[in-house]
């Protein structure tokens, strides 16, 4: 298919360690989005991408959280010395443009469970 | 972003028609109004968006009334894989954004 792609789909995980979480969004996408959804809560707007830069980071919670984009294609989401509260699905979507008129689409996310 | 309000819940009986309403009434002029669906354990959906007409697709139709403050989604004849929550989100034109979702309605389908 040619949609988003996420990889893992699930991640387990100890308090502490650090994990890398991968976005391969629709080809041809310039603009890549990250989200994450709380058990029980909406979407949160983490990072967003344009090209290889990152506008918008007004969303990451803390200094341990990163991402970086390269190529204009692949994103990876980092977050290190993890905690408890981290866990939640991970979500990454892409647009052709970065413009309002034109969709996002999402990916099946990544679930992250921290123990 | 203007604040959407919908209801939290519905049901639709399969083969009808399923009329979710948003309200949006702080809506500017250059906000597009957007709708996804979620179905549990997947990513969410993108099923259309409009500015100030009307919009179809292939799965579903957009209403928006004259004045722009509330819009109607509407899935002509509903299945049982139409079960989801529906989230209609209003976003700013022209500039890179991102997109807020509320609480959304859960739509049942039922038999």
């Amino acid at each position: 298919g040619a949609g988003v792609s996420q990889s893992p789909s699930n991640k387990v995980t100890e308090k502490g360690k650090d994990v890398e979480l991968r976005c391969d969004p629709i080809s041809g996408h310039t603009a890549l989005y990250w989200y994450r959804q709380s058990l029980g809560q909406g979407l949160e707007f983490l990072i967003y991408f344009q090209g290889n830069s990152a506008p918008d980071k007004s969303g990451l919670p803390s200094d341990r959280f990163s991402a970086e984009r390269t190529g204009g294609s692949v994103s990876t989401l980092t977050i290190q010395r993890t905690q408890q509260e981290d866990s939640a699905v991970y979500l990454c979507a892409s647009s052709l443009t970065p413009f309002s008129n034109q969709p996002q689409h999402f990916g099946d996310g990544t679930r992250l469970s921290i123990l | 972003d203007a604040k959407t309000t919908q209801p939290p819940s519905m049901d639709c009986a399969e083969g009808r028609a399923a009329n979710l309403p948003c309200n949006h009434s702080t809506i500017s002029g250059n906000e597009y109004v957007y709708w996804y669906r979620q179905i549990h354990s997947q990513g969410p959906q993108y099923i259309i968006h409009g500015l100030k007409n009307n919009e179809t697709n292939e799965m579903a139709s957009l209403i928006i009334t004259e004045d722009r403050k509330s819009s109607t989604l509407i899935l002509p004849h509903a299945t049982l894989r139409d079960t989801a929550v529906y989230y209609c989100i209003v976003r700013n034109t022209g500039t890179a954004s991102k997109l807020t979702f509320g609480t959304g309605t859960r739509l049942q389908v039922t038999l």
